[in-house]
């Protein structure tokens, strides 16, 4: 099965900062990368598909980037909203995983 | 709009069997393979299971090989988890997912989830 590992696992930070998640697969994925965010009791949200493909709909402060095995998750302005839990998922593998997920915290 | 109601959650002794369904709506249910995921209490998402659309290709997490069974109906806009030996660590919130069909394979739709709770 292919890993996938999140850094950090948690982080504080204010309105306005700029926040990078990375995620990293313990096997070359090419750029079958999706990001999701997960707001407490809710179902997650697709963000980011194909590891820099924006979905319809969600603002353009985030963004990915990435390919291979090294991926990264960027909210450049960060705002009251987006204060959640964020996931990244392969579907390269017919057994998709998840990373360990990221909480994004008020600092 | 695309909808996806989960149903049969509960709760349930360890080695019990249950059933979970999904209703689909709002689009052509037929068309779009589907996923099971799951997330136990405070804990992150954990895929469980995934259906093509003509239920020619099925795959499992390690986790719940030879104990859980998706399967569908595609005359009646539906998706199905059976769940047998049921373990106190398959406690969670089990979710419906429809996957894209384009070829990228993420999931573009979700449902509320529905609770399973395995305990004496």
């Amino acid at each position: 099965d292919i890993q996938m590992t999140q850094s950090p696992s948690s982080l504080s930070a204010s309105v306005g900062d700029r926040v990078t998640i990375t995620c990293r697969a313990s096997q070359s994925i090419s750029n079958y990368l999706n990001w999701y965010q997960q707001k407490p009791g809710k179902a997650p949200k697709l963000l980011i598909y194909a590891a820099s493909s924006l979905q319809s709909g969600v603002p353009s402060r985030f963004s990915g980037s990435g390919s291979g095995t090294d991926f990264i998750f960027t909210i450049s302005s960060l705002q009251p909203e987006d204060f959640a839990t964020y996931y990244c998922q392969q579907s390269y593998s017919t057994l998709r995983t998840f990373g360990q997920g990221t909480k994004v915290e008020i600092k | 709009e695309v909808q996806l109601v989960e149903s049969g959650g509960g709760l349930v002794k360890p080695g019990g069997s249950l059933r979970l369904s999904c209703a689909a709506s709002g689009f052509t249910f037929s068309s779009y393979n589907m996923n099971w995921v799951r997330q136990a209490p405070g804990k992150g998402l954990e895929w469980v299971s995934s259906i093509s659309s003509s239920s020619s290709y099925i795959y499992y997490a390690d986790s719940v090989k030879g104990r859980f069974t998706i399967s569908r109906d595609n005359a009646k806009n539906s998706l199905y988890l059976q769940m047998n030996s049921l373990r106190a660590e398959d406690t969670a919130v089990y979710y419906c997912a429809r996957v894209e069909g384009s070829g990228w394979y993420y999931i573009d739709y979700w449902g509320q989830g529905t609770l399973v709770t395995v305990s004496s």
